[in-house]
This record gives structure tokens, sequence and C-alpha cells, in this order.
């Protein structure tokens, strides 16, 4: 069972493209979140998805970046108009639903520098 | 607002010793609190999952206690190895249930040969 995948690992843009971040959950897992960490700061939450509906965004910046978990495919992660202050490693985590609430797996990260 | 501290920030000691790091969090109204370990330059590993019910959990050389009512948890390292060397992270499910989990700052463990 391959664990939760990520591409592409490293990302370079300059300022003012598009930046987009793929998600593969574990097999199985019908949750996704998002979370980035900032250099010298700790993993902060983005967002949250299920198929094809996004449950909590509460973390995502109001502009620029937006996500979505379609029925078919990967999760992504779309950063439009990236500024060096986007520069961070991103994650992807996935879970399935338990009893006792939800284990999530994380992905090996997608590192993005903006120059 | 729901926040996570972790001290100490960073902390080395010599193979062999056993080990204790320290989580705190400010609203006890957790569903689960989450340990992981994260190399540098990689992702990270889950090490135990507590759930709100349970006391404590073990695997292998870890022993992750629980205490709710105080908002801590303690994550136990028995007969340190270098290879345990690591940032190690607390994360807490809060309140909403929804596996959105707030996390510490970490602690850096170095364990010197």
């Amino acid at each position: 069972n391959a664990g939760v995948m990520q591409n592409p690992r490293h990302l370079v843009r300059r300022r003012g493209q598009e930046a987009r971040l793929r998600c593969s959950p574990m097999k199985g897992h019908s949750h996704v979140y998002w979370y980035r960490q900032l250099p010298e700061e700790g993993l902060k939450f983005m967002v949250y998805l299920q198929k094809e509906n996004i449950i909590d965004e509460s973390g995502m910046p109001k502009e620029r970046f937006s996500a979505e978990f379609p029925k078919e495919g990967p999760s992504i992660l779309r950063i439009q108009q990236v500024v060096r202050g986007d520069s961070a490693a991103y994650f992807c985590a996935s879970s399935q639903v338990t009893v006792g609430g939800y284990e999530q797996y994380f992905g090996p990260g997608t590192r993005l520098t903006v120059t | 607002k729901q926040e996570v501290t972790q001290i100490p920030a960073a902390l080395s000691v010599p193979e062999g010793e056993n080990l204790v790091l320290n989580c705190s969090f400010t609203d006890s109204a957790i569903y689960n609190l989450q340990w992981f370990r994260q190399d540098p330059g990689k992702g990270l590993t889950s090490l135990l999952l507590i759930q709100s019910s349970q006391r404590e959990q073990t695997s292998g050389r870890l022993n992750a206690s629980l205490d709710k009512s105080s908002g801590r948890s303690t994550l136990y390292i028995a007969a340190s190895q270098p290879g345990d060397s690591a940032t190690y992270l607390c994360a807490v499910d809060g309140s909403s249930n929804t596996g959105k989990l707030i996390f510490g700052q970490g602690t850096t463990l170095q364990v010197k040969p």
C-alpha cells in the first residue's frame, strides 16, 4: 500500500507564475489536508477536502490560493501569481474516518521556491 | 483559540539516555493527539495517536501519555539512539473533529554517540 504521494518534490517558480502542487492520498483514504511550513515556522493548516468538496478552508489565504479534490485524480493546491513569501514546504496528509478520529499520514512534501 | 506549545525547543543527550518531550495545549476539548517525527528536509512520520478517551499509547521504545484535564502530553523515549535524532512534533485535533491538526513548534532532538 503506497503512502501519500506528492509531486513535484521541488518546484521553482518566478514571481508572478502559477504553482500547481499535487497530492495522491493513501489507498482507501477519502480525506485530504494541506499544510504549509514556512521557514523557521511550524506547520499551519490550510485546507481540508473530501472528494469534490471543500470542508474547511479556514487556513487558506483569501487570495491567489485554491484547492480541489476531484472525483477522479489527485488533489491539487494551486497558487496563482506567486510571490517570494509563498516559498515554503507544502505538505499533504490523508486519513480515513475511524471511531477515534482521523489519524493522518503525511506525504514527503513539495518544496516551493519563488525566485 | 487552541495553541500548542512544546518544551524544550531543542535537546541534546548522550546515547542510551531516557528522555521526555513535553507538549501542552490550551483547550482541553480535543478528539485526539498525535506525535510525529520529522527528519531534515523530509515529511512527517506518524509515531503515536492517542484518542481523547485514552491515557497512553506505546510503540516499541516510545510511550506517549495524555492528560486532557491539564492540557498536557509527554513523549517518553527509552534508551535513545543516534537514529532518534530528529524534530518531534505534537499536534492536536481540536473540537471541530474534522481532523484539522494544530501543531506545536517541535522539539529538535540530537542523540550523540
